[in-house]
């Protein structure tokens, strides 16, 4: 399977504790996006990735998320102290960027992390 | 702030019929536009897109249609199959925006049921 994967599929934790969920964009892509859907509504943007560089984060992403692309290829979300309002699903998308290439806007989505916080 | 609506949270069309869904947009700078399908516990799936500098396009049964000065779109299916029973959502892109290049701005989805 060469789409995006995601790890784990489903994350039940009490408040207060740290989870991490784990991103494997399509070979190829440069460009990793993380979003969130919570129920009724759709995916909002959380941040993305340049290869290894973090170039943009939503005003959703507060202090107790962090996202990581150390070598360019899988990323990881955390989130600390989770709160009951974090509970939703994450999703990652990638693309491949270029400059002087072909303007394309169609993300892959991975299947998704469902986070539940009791 | 939602910069792309979809303001009917589901549709019911009967097999065969033409389905029509809906988006605005309030944002100018959107000038790229795609239509996503997803189904219960996976990822949504890329299924059709508009540049701003068109009106409408094609592929197979699905038809996208732009109208930028009433920034609405449309996602039509002819004929539709039981199969493309899901949630469809709009997104949006600002792809003049540098950096912010391919974030989807999203609507808030419509679920479709296609009846035997």
């Amino acid at each position: 399977d060469t789409g995006v994967s995601q790890d784990p599929r489903h994350k039940i934790t009490k408040r207060g504790q740290n989870v991490t969920f784990r991103c494997d964009p399509i070979s190829e892509h440069n460009r990793l996006y993380w979003y969130r859907q919570t129920l009724g509504q759709g995916p909002e943007f959380l941040t993305y990735f340049q290869n290894e560089a973090q170039l943009e984060k939503s005003r959703l992403l507060s202090d107790r998320f962090s996202a990581e692309r150390p070598k360019g290829s899988f990323s990881t979300l955390e989130i600390q102290r989770t709160e009951q309002g974090d509970s939703a699903m994450y999703l990652c998308a990638s693309i491949r960027f270029q400059v002087l290439g072909p303007s394309y806007n169609e993300q892959f989505f991975g299947p998704g992390t469902r986070l539940t916080v009791l | 702030d939602q910069q792309v609506k979809q303001n009917s949270p589901s549709l019911s069309v009967q097999e065969g019929r033409i389905s029509i869904l809906n988006c605005d947009y309030t944002n100018s700078m959107f000038d790229y536009f795609l239509w996503y399908k997803k189904y219960p516990a996976e990822g949504p799936t890329f299924l059709i897109s508009i540049s701003s500098i068109k009106d409408k396009n094609e592929d197979g049964r699905f038809t996208v249609f732009l109208n930028k000065s009433a920034k609405h779109l449309s996602l039509h299916i002819v004929p539709s199959q039981p199969g493309d029973s899901a949630v469809y959502f709009c997104a949006a892109s600002a792809r003049r925006s540098g950096t912010s290049y391919g974030k989807l701005t999203f609507g808030q989805g419509t679920i479709l049921t296609v009846h035997p």
